[in-house]
């Protein structure tokens, strides 16, 4: 069973599209994560959000922190191919320990 | 700065061998992870290591064994293979203890048949 749920498992869309990917869990962290991985090599992080209702842009991805440290939603406008990966989240614990969710699998088709 | 190395790339071994992953933590960086990522799942924590001490362990059985050596290099090591641990083995590096970015090598992509 996964501590954090990711929603949707694929996303396929056209170049230029907006999307949102969502990360769920009934556990609060006191941070968490997001990370894309590309074939072959290992996750890189995004960004790291820790405060309950933070909002964090960059460039064309805009993130959010749930109220209750519980959930968090990554937004990505004007998809572009080079966005096309596995994105995690992870909920930060004790000791630097992350629970990864499963990913979303985005492909942005040219 | 020196990034996150992990050797081998890939590795097959056969059920009930033994195996060694190694890891090389970003420089600076003296806290080390492992986790396990399965074909199509999200990382799951093996172990971190603290100034070369166990610092946590996820739910994985004692046959998933660790190291960590003064300049905060690490191993992890694997008895008694079984088929269900094929995976792609991640090392990170971080700083502390506290919440700080991991930074992940590119894995090490094990296969038991």
């Amino acid at each position: 069973t996964q501590l954090l749920e990711q929603s949707p498992q694929f996303l396929s869309i056209q170049e230029g599209e907006n999307l949102t990917v969502y990360c769920n869990s009934s556990s609060v962290f006191s941070s968490l994560q997001w990370y894309r991985q590309e074939p072959g090599e290992g996750p890189v992080l995004l960004v790291t959000v820790v405060t309950g209702g933070e909002v964090k842009k960059l460039k064309r991805l805009t993130f959010q922190f749930g109220d209750a440290r519980k959930d968090s939603s990554l937004h990505i406008t004007a998809a572009q191919p080079g966005d096309t990966g596995l994105y995690l989240c992870a909920g930060g614990g004790n000791f630097n320990k992350f629970y990864f969710g499963s990913g979303t699998k985005l492909n942005v088709k040219p | 700065e020196t990034g996150v190395t992990q050797s081998p790339t890939h590795l097959i071994k056969t059920r009930g061998q033994q195996v060694t992953l190694r890891c090389s933590s970003q420089s600076g960086h003296n806290t080390v992870s492992w986790y396990q990522q399965a074909l199509g799942q999200g990382p799951q924590f093996i172990f971190q290591y603290y100034r070369e001490e166990e610092n946590g362990r996820g739910n994985f059985p004692p046959r998933f064994s660790g190291l960590q050596f003064p300049n905060y290099s690490s191993e992890l090591n694997v008895n008694a293979l079984e088929l269900d641990d094929s995976a792609l083995y991640l090392c990170a590096s971080s700083l502390g203890q506290g919440p700080s970015p991991l930074h992940f090598g590119n894995g090490t992509r094990l296969t038991v048949t």
